[in-house]
């Protein structure tokens, strides 16, 4: 069975600090594996998604995540945050197809001025 | 626009009634699914439909009642059985060799 732990509950940061959301996940089969995010009381929005290929992916807003097999980990970094960027962040995985999407307990980032 | 509505975006509802949530999607996906939200503990799958007339029970199914009798719509009915029903529920879809799936803004449910 698979399982995705994000290893920070919350993440406070200041303005244009760097940040990396911690995100590993467990699976004897190969996974796809995406980063979404949560404004407050919204919807989730896909952030980001490796799917194959390039092992660094990066989404339009400055969001870059790197899948590193040997250490069965995606975290999700950012040089430079912004105020805007604070939100709930999912990681997640599925095996594909019709097969459910296997979610992380969220990281709450709070960027502050 | 193509998309996912939920509605009511709020419920309230007295402990022993079911309630029913909507969840429409016109983006012609096959597959619908029905999350609950809990602070802290992430998304956890309660139904999913990959055709319609046709569904499986997730993680949580206990307590809830889905149909779908129509490609377009997925609606949940939370019933009286269903101990903690108050939460945050997540509709999405997605088509075939398409992994993601997409999300309505959500309906969040309290019952006192």
């Amino acid at each position: 069975a698979q399982s995705v732990t994000q290893l920070d509950s919350q993440v406070p940061v200041f303005e244009e600090a760097p940040v990396e959301l911690r995100c590993n996940y467990s699976s004897s089969v190969s996974v796809y594996l995406f980063w979404y995010v949560q404004y407050p009381n919204q919807g989730l929005q896909l952030l980001l998604k490796y799917l194959s290929g390039s092992t660094l992916v990066e989404s339009i807003n400055g969001f870059e995540a790197e899948f590193n097999k040997s250490q069965t980990s995606f975290h999700l970094r950012k040089p430079s945050v912004h105020i805007s960027d604070t939100a709930e962040y999912f990681c997640a995985v599925t095996l594909g197809g019709y097969n459910k999407l296997i979610f992380g307990a969220g990281t709450r980032l709070a960027v502050h001025p | 626009d193509g998309g996912i509505t939920q509605s009511p975006k709020y419920l309230f509802r007295k402990e022993g009634q079911n309630v029913t949530l909507s969840c429409e999607q016109n983006l012609n996906h096959d597959a619908m699914y029905w999350y609950r939200q809990d602070p802290g503990q992430g998304l956890r799958l309660i139904y999913y439909s990959q055709i319609v007339n046709d569904f499986q029970k997730g993680d949580i199914a206990e307590g809830y009642s889905v149909s779908r009798e129509k490609k377009e719509s997925f609606p949940l009915t939370v019933t009286s059985a269903q101990k903690n029903p108050t939460a945050f529920y997540l509709c999405a879809s997605s088509n075939q060799g398409v992994y993601e799936q997409y999300f309505g803004p959500g309906t969040r449910l309290t019952v006192t």
